[in-house]
């Protein structure tokens, strides 16, 4: 089984600041790592996604992230957060066969503030 | 090209009633997932389907279930509503040519009074 663990349900941040958003997994299998986001009243929207390859991926919105696998960690971060970015984040991982179930972590909430 | 479409946006339905949902796979997906999401929680697996097949299924009791189309659409059906069954319901869709990223759409938000 797989599950994952967002330990900040909220982070509160200054526009214009950097930000990290912390995600770890528990996998007994090679897992894919996904970062979405979800704005109010809407659904999930992909960031950025770990395959394979390079342990630092970019994604949308300037965000990226980056595996270590030793942590089992994934870690989303921005180095300038505009108001915009005020949404809800959720961090997933899934096995490496086609199309696998997501496991979700309970969710961040980025909350930017003037 | 049209993302993944689902309906309705809003439901209310009282307990002991049944709800069908529906999705619409992005143009070129044929497979397609469903995810309940609880107020304040992460996205759970319910089920997903691919060549009109159940594929893999999720912790949830059979009242869920679901059905896919030739057409690569998909229905959601839950019997015997209880009150912790609402939710936003999302359905997602992927290609199993490129079947590493799940793609979601807006949701439907499910109430049951």
């Amino acid at each position: 089984a797989q599950s994952v663990t967002q330990l900040d349900s909220q982070v509160p941040v200054f526009e214009e600041a950097p930000v990290e958003l912390r995600c770890n997994y528990s996998s007994s299998v090679s897992v894919y790592l996904f970062w979405y986001v979800q704005y109010p009243n809407q659904g999930l929207q992909l960031l950025l996604k770990y395959l394979s390859g390079s342990t630092l991926v970019k994604g949308i919105n300037g965000f990226e992230a980056e595996f270590n696998k030793s942590q089992t960690s994934f870690h989303l971060r921005k180095p300038s957060v505009h108001i915009s970015d005020t949404a809800e984040y959720f961090c997933a991982v899934s096995d490496t066969g086609t199309a696998s179930k997501l496991t979700f972590g309970t969710g961040t909430r980025l909350q930017v503030m003037l | 090209d049209a993302g993944v479409t689902q309906s309705p946006t809003h439901l209310i339905k009282t307990r002991g009633q049944q709800v069908t949902l529906r999705c619409s796979p992005k143009s070129g997906h044929d497979t397609v997932s469903w995810y309940q999401q609880a107020l304040g929680q992460g996205p759970q697996f319910i089920f997903q389907y691919y060549e009109e097949e159940e594929r893999q299924r999720g912790n949830f009791p059979d009242r869920f279930s679901g059905h896919q189309y030739p057409n690569y659409s998909s229905e959601l059906n839950v019997n015997a509503l209880l009150l912790g069954d609402s939710a936003l319901y999302l359905c997602a869709s992927s290609s199993t040519n490129s079947g590493d990223t799940q793609y979601f759409g807006p949701g439907t938000r499910l109430t049951v009074l």
